[in-house]
């Protein structure tokens, strides 16, 4: 496709589920990128990849947050247990570069609701 | 600690009423500033780069500055479909993947 795609577009998940967000970049974009966004305030890195490496986790709130991407191309991000507070946008994002010149393409998000 | 804080929070124009949006920032070793437009229900869709004080960025009716302190955001005669939230978000050196966003400025621009 030509942009980032990401699935589901909404997911409602009884407190104490698992989920799992998937995220088709850009084809041939070698880094990527997921980003949380709560209602009213701008992205908050969780983690990157370059090719299948993820080379910083940083951002990961706990160890109930878990992203991969095997094949360097498709990524999921799982959420185990889910809590009220992981409630927000999930934004995947590409980029073609090795080196973040800040050019990221985002996807549409993952919104996530814990009830 | 990083810090990147912009202001106002909301504005409201009239079409053709021109204005700025700053973004100030503290960040050790910063390697680039960026501005991002975000519509709603969408992801933020990339503006510009700037790398170092007295730079700008021109791109229609949008024009970036960069001090070494701040940047502005200024929109020269916007019209209705310049209505967004305009994000701002710092890199430092070193760390290649991380992007660090303000928390937006919401424009809203009325014919």
């Amino acid at each position: 496709g030509a942009g980032v795609s990401q699935s589901p577009r909404y997911k409602v998940a009884k407190r104490g589920q698992d989920v799992a967000l998937r995220c088709d970049p850009i084809s041939g974009h070698v880094s990527l990128f997921w980003y949380q966004q709560a209602l009213g305030q701008g992205p908050e890195f969780l983690t990157y990849f370059q090719n299948e490496a993820q080379l910083d986790k940083s951002g990961l709130p706990s160890d109930r947050f878990f992203a991969e991407r095997p094949e360097g191309s498709v990524s999921t991000l799982k959420i185990q247990r889910t809590q009220q507070e992981d409630s927000a946008v999930y934004l995947c994002a590409s980029s073609r570069e090795r080196v973040n010149t800040g050019e990221l393409f985002f996807g549409e998000g993952s919104r996530l609701t814990v009830l | 600690e990083d810090q990147v804080t912009q202001s106002p929070e909301a504005l409201r124009l009239q079409e053709g009423e021109s204005s700025s949006l700053n973004c100030s920032y503290t960040v050790s070793g910063l390697r680039g500033l960026f501005w991002y437009r975000q519509d709603p229900g969408k992801g933020p869709e990339f503006l510009f780069t700037l790398y170092s004080a007295g730079e700008e960025k021109e791109k229609e009716r949008l024009k970036a500055t960069l001090t070494k302190k701040e940047s502005f955001l200024h929109i020269t005669a916007p019209k209705p479909e310049d209505s967004a939230t305009y994000l701002c978000a710092v890199s430092r050196s070193g760390s290649w993947g991380k992007l660090q966003f303000g928390a937006g400025t919401q424009v809203v621009v009325t014919p």
